[in-house]
């Protein structure tokens, strides 16, 4: 099945610093999901892409789609503690055998 | 609207003891999943359903049962738990195979 790999593991800054975390995939996809889980917490969706070469902005945070929709990126500027948690990208297969494949995730921390 | 809701929120086993972990989202959501969360490994993929009387494996399936007579309810059940079954556990639900997917608080498991 699809497989995906998110690089970095883990991600220390300071407040106020970017941070970015990566999602690649030796497969073609039809679309990636972010999701954002808070320590202790459970994840919640962040947002979708599509389309080929997609970006999209959510205030501090830009999220792209690669143009062969092999690769992903978010992207925050400008740090905040409360950005502090996992970020996880996921593969949806889609049609009529849905299943939603996520990766190991990014731990961000911020130091304040 | 509770969204997706999972019982117990803890849990402790002994080694071979059986148990079902809830799951019951009031969406209407088609599709259910069943997930599992350990450090480093991110979220890994147990079984998922795409309707009431269809289910189908997923990643780590083993040592799982799962069933859905319901388009609500979506039980996980550990026959026979194991200490490596010692995880944290989250049910997920989505509209459709292409939208967001909405996760329970989850269940923390361990298996002594």
């Amino acid at each position: 099945g699809q497989q995906v790999m998110q690089i970095p593991q883990y991600q220390h800054v300071q407040e106020g610093e970017d941070f970015t975390t990566y999602c690649n995939s030796s497969t073609t996809l039809s679309n990636i999901q972010w999701y954002k889980q808070r320590p202790g917490g459970h994840p919640v969706f962040l947002i979708q892409l599509v389309k080929s070469g997609e970006v999209k902005k959510q205030k501090r945070l830009t999220f792209q789609f690669g143009e062969a929709k092999k690769n992903s990126s978010l992207h925050i500027t400008a740090t905040q503690t409360t950005d502090v948690g996992t970020y996880f990208c996921a593969l949806n297969s889609g049609g009529s055998n849905y299943k939603l494949t996520f990766g190991k995730g990014t731990l961000l921390t911020v130091n304040p | 609207n509770a969204g997706v809701t999972q019982t117990p929120k803890f849990q402790v086993l002994k080694t071979g003891q059986s148990m079902t972990l809830q799951c019951a989202q009031d969406m209407n959501h088609e599709y259910m999943s069943w997930y599992r969360q350990d450090p480093g490994m991110g979220l890994r993929l147990i079984h998922y359903s795409v309707g009431a009387g269809i289910t189908d494996q997923g990643e780590v399936p083993n040592g799982y049962n799962v069933s859905r007579s319901t388009t609500e309810d979506f039980p996980l059940r550990l026959l026979s738990a194991a200490p490596s079954q010692t995880s944290v556990y989250f049910c997920a639900s989505s509209y459709s195979s292409n939208t967001e997917a909405f996760f329970g608080q989850g269940t923390r498991l361990t298996v002594v």
